[in-house]
Formats: C-alpha cells, structure tokens, sequence
C-alpha cells in the first residue's frame, strides 16, 4: 500500500515548455486534489477533482490544466511553463467519508 | 479566496516547553484540520476537527474547533526534539475545498 505518489519528485524547465506531473493513489479515493506550496504562503489549490472524469478549479488554476481518466490517477499539466510556476506541487486524496488528505511527497519544480 | 490567518509565524522553544498556536479565519468552516510538514515531505494530518467546540487530543496534542467556527488552536504539551516542524491549520467548506494557513515554524532547542 503505496498510499499516494508523485512523478517526478524534481523537474526543471525553461520557459515555454510543457510538462506533466502524475499523482497515483492505491486508497480508491473519490477525491484528488493538486496544490501549489510558496515560501510563506502555505499551500494553496489549484485544481481537484471530486470522482473520476470530473475536476474543479481551485484558486489559483490559472496555467494550468487536470485531467483525471482514471479514478487512481490525477494528472497536472503546464502547457506553457513561466518562472512564476516555480514551486513545490503536492498532490493529496481523500476518501468521501472524511475530510483526512493524504499527501504525496511532492514535486519540485524550477522554471528558468 | 479565503484567508487562514496563523500565528505565530515561528517559534524557538526549550524542549519540555509546552507550545500554543492559532489559526483564524474571516470565514466560517465545516472542518478544521492540523497538519505537521517535514522538510521536502508532504503534510501528515495530526488531528481533525468537525464539530464547532470539539477539544480533540492526539497524544501530547491537543486542539479545539472555535465555537464561532471562524478559528482553531493547537497545543503541544512537553515539547520534544522531535516536533520540529512546520505546522498548518487548514478549514473546509461545503465546496469540497480545503484552505491552509501559512504555517508556523517550530524550532525545539534540546
């Protein structure tokens, strides 16, 4: 039991390119979530997605895009990376029952 | 969005110390939560929260939903090396979306 996972766990890429980071979970968990964390500034929520085929946008979605085709798997897409997307991403699930999220390690991206 | 005001920002404490810390918010939440970060690791839940005036303890932690459901704090009694740390609170609401504080950070001096 894996509990919830991200790929990569570092990036870095210029500005313009495109990437996509995974979040794998093994829990069966109804509700996926994407945050972005900035020094001082706590995490905050980009996109989620509350059962397969479905997402949200949190509050700062902007740059970005989600896509969750699998009920196990939350996908964060940057189409077209900016310096200001530099940050750590986590990715978290919960199950419908309760309010307890489960993170991932995260991702640490760097845009030049 | 909303903003979860968390104090203090850090805190430098002997270790045995106890430690207190608070969370508030202009709006009202369903859930309260309190999360510890390590360094380049995810937050872990400590405890939940979800009924307004709910005193909950998790060990040496303590924490308590306020009763006008717009804040929240956390003790940690008899401080060990060990609970060094970042802390957030974070608040849900109907919408399924979780809103965290800016977390406090705590240095425990042996």
């Amino acid at each position: 039991n894996a509990g919830v996972t991200q790929t990569p766990k570092f990036r870095v890429l210029k500005t313009g390119q495109s990437m996509t980071l995974l979040c794998a979970q093994d829990m069966n968990h109804e509700y996926m979530y994407w945050y972005r964390q900035d020094p001082g500034m706590g995490l905050r929520l980009i996109h989620y997605s509350v059962g397969e085929g479905t997402t949200a946008k949190g509050e700062v979605p902007d740059g970005y895009n989600v896509s969750r085709l699998k009920k196990q798997n939350f996908l964060l897409g940057l189409e077209s990376a900016a310096p200001s997307q530099t940050s750590v991403y986590f990715c978290a699930s919960r199950g419908i029952a309760y309010n307890e999220q489960f993170f991932g390690p995260g991702t640490r991206l760097t845009v030049l | 969005g909303q903003q979860l005001n968390q104090s203090p920002q850090s805190m430098f404490i002997q270790e045995g110390e106890d430690v207190s810390m608070n969370c508030t918010s202009s709006s009202i939440f369903n859930t309260w939560l309190w999360y510890k970060q390590d360094p380049g690791e995810g937050p872990v839940l400590l405890i939940a929260l979800y009924k307004a005036g709910e005193l909950t303890s998790n060990g040496r932690l303590t924490a308590q939903f306020g009763i006008t459901r717009k804040d929240s704090f956390l003790n940690i009694s008899a401080s060990i090396p060990s609970d060094v740390g970042i802390y957030f609170c974070a608040g849900e609401n109907t919408g399924n979306q979780f809103y965290f504080g800016t977390g406090t950070s705590l240095t425990v001096i042996p």
